[in-house]
């Protein structure tokens, strides 16, 4: 059984602070999807990484894919108020399944 | 917005009753899946369909059923709830972007299932 460990599970930051949030596998995925949900709404994608290494940025947010394809991270810098929410990433599986990670609850004070 | 709906929002039943859960979308994608999201377990894949009447199981498939009889329209369907079935229930459908390990899940809002 293929399974994502996010770390934290929670964080609770002042704003203007960085954070990075972890995402491990023993598995290899073929890519790894990065996705913020907010309460009484579904995941919203954020980012695709695929290849082992690659580095993606969003505005503050950071992304990298480790280099075996097992386990990835996402840097915010300076966080905001607006960046709260909970964040998942998600392992692709093959073409059709998509295995989720058990979730970090970011949540940033003003 | 990838024009997914789901149906209840809401809803409340009764130890052993059985429940359908709705998801609709409106621009014909071929991949759909149900997953159920638990605090401290992340979305957590029921079942998925790759086509009109093609589906599978995922991880947590005891206890649920799908159908799927239009490319539009994919059912869960508790045959007979649990307490352990209380949950929020989310579709979504994979966006097909050339690769299919790379394209994006569109979420619907989720049902949220209490079973009493």
């Amino acid at each position: 059984t293929q399974l994502l460990e996010q770390s934290p599970q929670f964080l609770s930051i002042q704003e203007g602070e960085n954070l990075t949030v972890y995402c491990n596998s023993s598995s290899v995925f073929s890519s790894l999807q990065w996705y913020r949900q907010e309460p009484g709404e579904g995941p919203v994608l954020l980012v695709t990484v695929v290849t082992g290494g690659e580095v993606k940025k969003l505005k503050r947010l950071t992304f990298q894919f480790g280099d075996a394809r097992k386990d990835s991270s996402l840097h915010i810098t300076a966080a905001q108020p607006g960046d709260t929410g909970l964040y998942l990433c998600a392992g692709s599986a093959g073409t059709y399944k998509y295995i989720f990670g058990t979730g970090t609850r970011l949540k940033v004070l003003a | 917005d990838a024009g997914i709906t789901q149906s209840p929002r809401h809803k409340v039943t009764e130890t052993g009753t059985p429940v359908t859960l709705r998801c609709h979308q409106t621009e014909n994608h071929r991949y759909m899946y149900w997953y159920r999201q638990d605090p401290g377990h992340g979305l957590r894949l029921i079942h998925y369909s790759y086509g009109v009447k093609d589906t599978d199981k995922g991880e947590v498939s005891d206890g649920y059923s799908v159908s799927r009889s239009k490319t539009e329209d994919f059912l869960l369907t508790l045959e007979s709830a649990t307490s352990s079935q209380t949950s929020v229930y989310f579709c979504a459908i994979k966006e097909w972007t050339g690769t299919g390990y790379n394209s994006p899940l569109h979420f619907g809002n989720g049902t949220r299932l209490t079973v009493t």
